[in-house]
């Protein structure tokens, strides 16, 4: 099983509607990210959360929400989806200190 | 918002050739540098965490040495093979202070394409 788990892989959907994008990890980490990833662009941050009661904005932070249910689950939320926001999405998690990011396997969005 | 700077965008070598690419970043505040690799329909995955400047880090074919006074890091493949068709991605952590401090701003990569 992979460490961290994103579901769904594929979503395609309509202008409007609410979207939830969830990830779960069973690597213990405390840390849990969200980024979006679109063609020449890098990864961007949305989100992101040191513990469970922990929670910032990324620089793309408008028009997502998240919500820390657990150390091990981190969901990313657009309560109306708009086409721009069609971008593959990435959930990632870490230690602390200097230690590298693990991914899930992505998430490709798409809205029509 | 932090600027780091991968180049160059695109590079296709073939195969056994030796290659590398930069990534440039602002030089106050230096925490550490990330460097991933991204295969196509995978997820990107940590090759090097560096730290201290003149750090060295080597993987394989796969080397990378660090800046921090300057502020740029090298990645480099000697031999390349298809395999290491990727899209090379660096990735900043800055110190505390900053309103960044904690988060890893990347850069927008370096997609390479090795012929056999």
């Amino acid at each position: 099983d992979a460490d961290v788990t994103q579901t769904p892989r594929n979503r395609i959907t309509k202008t409007g509607k609410r979207i939830m994008l969830e990830c779960s990890q069973t690597k213990g980490h405390d840390r849990m990210y969200w980024y979006r990833q679109d063609p020449g662009l890098g990864l961007r941050l949305i989100y992101y959360s040191f513990d469970v009661k922990d929670i910032n904005k990324g620089e793309i932070s408008d028009g997502y929400s998240v919500s820390r249910q657990a150390q091990a689950k981190f969901s990313l939320s657009l309560e109306s989806a708009i086409p721009n926001q069609t971008a593959l999405y990435f959930c990632a998690t870490s230690d602390v200190n200097n230690q590298p990011q693990h991914f899930g396997d992505g998430t490709r969005l798409s809205i029509l | 918002i932090l600027n780091v700077e991968q180049s160059p965008q695109s590079l296709h070598v073939q195969e056994g050739d030796s290659t590398n690419f930069t990534c440039s970043f602002p030089s106050s505040n230096f925490y550490a540098l990330h460097w991933y690799r991204w295969e196509t329909a995978k997820s990107p995955e940590a090759l090097f965490v560096m730290t201290l400047n003149g750090d060295e880090k080597k993987k394989g074919r796969i080397s990378a040495t660090l800046n921090t006074k300057e502020g740029y890091s090298y990645l480099y493949i000697k031999g390349s093979q298809p395999e290491d068709s990727a899209t090379y991605l660096c990735a900043l952590r800055i110190g505390a202070g900053g309103t960044s401090y904690g988060k890893l701003t990347f850069g927008q990569g370096t997609i390479l394409t090795v012929h056999p």
